[in-house]
């Protein structure tokens, strides 16, 4: 059973441009978060997603930044017009049920360089 | 909002030397996850606490959930170098985990 897949595994991008990152989940599994991490700090979350559902996007930067889980295809996290300061590791993590009771899993993140 | 406060941040040991960790959170919670992420790496799973003043040990590790379901800990025992890594706490919000700013163990060269 493969695991949280994430790509790319690095991304560098000019200010302004798109990033664009990808996360599948692990088989059987239909509840996605996403994480920022920036050097030297703790995980902060974004974003709670199901199949074609945004759950909790109280992390999120109300400005630039989207996230979707489509019935078909992996989760996309986007951030439009990135900025030095969107520089951070991204990790995404799935359970196969909701909320906090169940294990989140991880992929081993987007590392964004905004230069 | 629910909050989980972690301390230390760092903490550096002479290798063999112990470890602790302290997770506080501003609710009751209804359980509690530890992660491990190495350098470089990312999170991964631990251990999940559920029930009030459970202990649980895997190893050299020695978790514990306070009677009150409000705080927990992350006791190594004999620090090795493979112990290296951040250790985050995460209680249960709403829809989702709510994470420790994680403590940071160092082992002194």
């Amino acid at each position: 059973n493969a695991g949280v897949m994430q790509n790319p595994r690095h991304l560098v991008r000019r200010r302004g441009q798109e990033a664009r990152l990808r996360c599948s989940p692990m088989k059987g599994h239909s509840h996605v978060y996403w994480y920022r991490q920036l050097p030297e700090e703790g995980l902060k979350f974004m974003v709670y997603l199901q199949k074609e559902n945004i759950i909790d996007e109280s992390g999120m930067p109300k400005e630039r930044f989207s996230a979707e889980f489509p019935k078909e295809g992996p989760s996309i996290l986007r951030i439009q017009q990135v900025v030095r300061g969107d520089s951070a590791a991204y990790f995404c993590a799935s359970s196969p049920r909701a909320g906090g009771q169940e294990t989140q899993y991880f992929g081993p993140g987007t590392r964004l360089l905004v230069l | 909002g629910q909050q989980v406060m972690q301390i230390p941040q760092y903490q550096h040991v002479q290798e063999g030397e112990d470890f602790t960790t302290y997770c506080n959170s501003s609710t009751t919670l209804s359980n509690i996850q530890w992660y491990k992420q190495r350098p470089g790496g990312h999170p991964v799973f631990l251990i999940q606490l559920v029930k009030s003043g459970e202990v649980k040990k895997q190893k050299r590790l020695t978790f514990q959930f306070g009677e009150a379901k409000k705080n927990s800990s992350l006791h190594i025992t004999a620090t090795q170098t493979t112990d290296v890594g951040t250790y985050f706490c995460a209680g249960q919000g709403n829809y989702q985990l709510i994470w420790g700013a994680g403590t940071k163990l160092i082992i002194k060269p």
